[in-house]
């Protein structure tokens, strides 16, 4: 079945650090990918998508490449900040599959000031 | 434009009891998707709704029930209530379904069972 796979945390950093946080997905059919990211004592936030391969999603300095060749989507950022600190999901829609949304399990990333 | 809002936004139960949870989704959405998030288990799929039919099923025991009314305000119950029960269930409403990814999610309900 689909899934998706993302590295553990928690991940601290520094303001002003790089982020990267890995992502690899399996899937049956043509899936579209995601990034949602959850505030504290918030519902979780679509961060950013890509629907095919090659795409490139963005948004609030935050991108993700969908590379077929590698099954990834790996959530990048040069430059964090504290208010950055959340959790981040990484997720799969297979339409060509099972027409569900898997969800990664979430990575904590803190950002110190 | 209002958001996903559910309610209540907390409670506290004890064994054996039942709880009823309520979403409002987005206006026009027809669809909603409800999640229950651990620490341990991260985010896992309970089911989805829409127009009141039941379109997807995680893999929950049938303690855990839904339903969705013609207004796509949707209702889950958890009967029979365990300790592991308790978590954060998450509503999460779409415009077509969550299989196109975009949802909208509420804030929860933190659901304590003692």
């Amino acid at each position: 079945g689909d899934s998706v796979t993302q590295m553990e945390g928690p991940v601290t950093l520094s303001e002003e650090a790089f982020l990267t946080i890995n992502c690899t997905y399996t899937a049956t059919g043509y899936p579209s990918l995601f990034w949602y990211v959850q505030y504290p004592g918030e519902g979780l936030q679509l961060l950013l998508k890509a629907t095919k391969a090659d795409d490139k999603g963005s948004n609030k300095g935050f991108e993700a490449t969908y590379r077929k060749e590698t099954t990834s989507f790996h959530l990048e950022k040069g430059s964090v900040q504290v208010s950055d600190s959340a959790v981040y999901f990484c997720a799969l829609s297979d339409r060509g599959g099972d027409y569900k949304l898997s969800f990664g399990a979430g990575t904590t990333v803190t950002v110190r000031a | 434009k209002a958001g996903v809002t559910q309610t209540p936004r907390y409670l506290i139960k004890t064994r054996g009891q039942q709880v009823t949870l309520s979403c409002s989704p987005i206006s026009g959405h027809r669809s909603v998707s409800w999640y229950q998030q651990t620490p341990g288990q991260g985010l896992q799929f309970l089911f989805e709704y829409f127009s009141e039919t039941q379109r997807n099923k995680g893999n929950f025991p049938g303690r855990f029930s839904g339903r969705q009314f013609s207004n796509s305000r949707s209702e889950m119950n958890v009967s029979t209530l365990e300790l592991g029960d308790s978590a954060l269930y998450l509503c999460a409403s779409s415009l077509s379904g969550q299989d196109t990814g975009e949802l909208f999610f509420g804030e929860g309900s933190r659901l304590t069972v003692l």
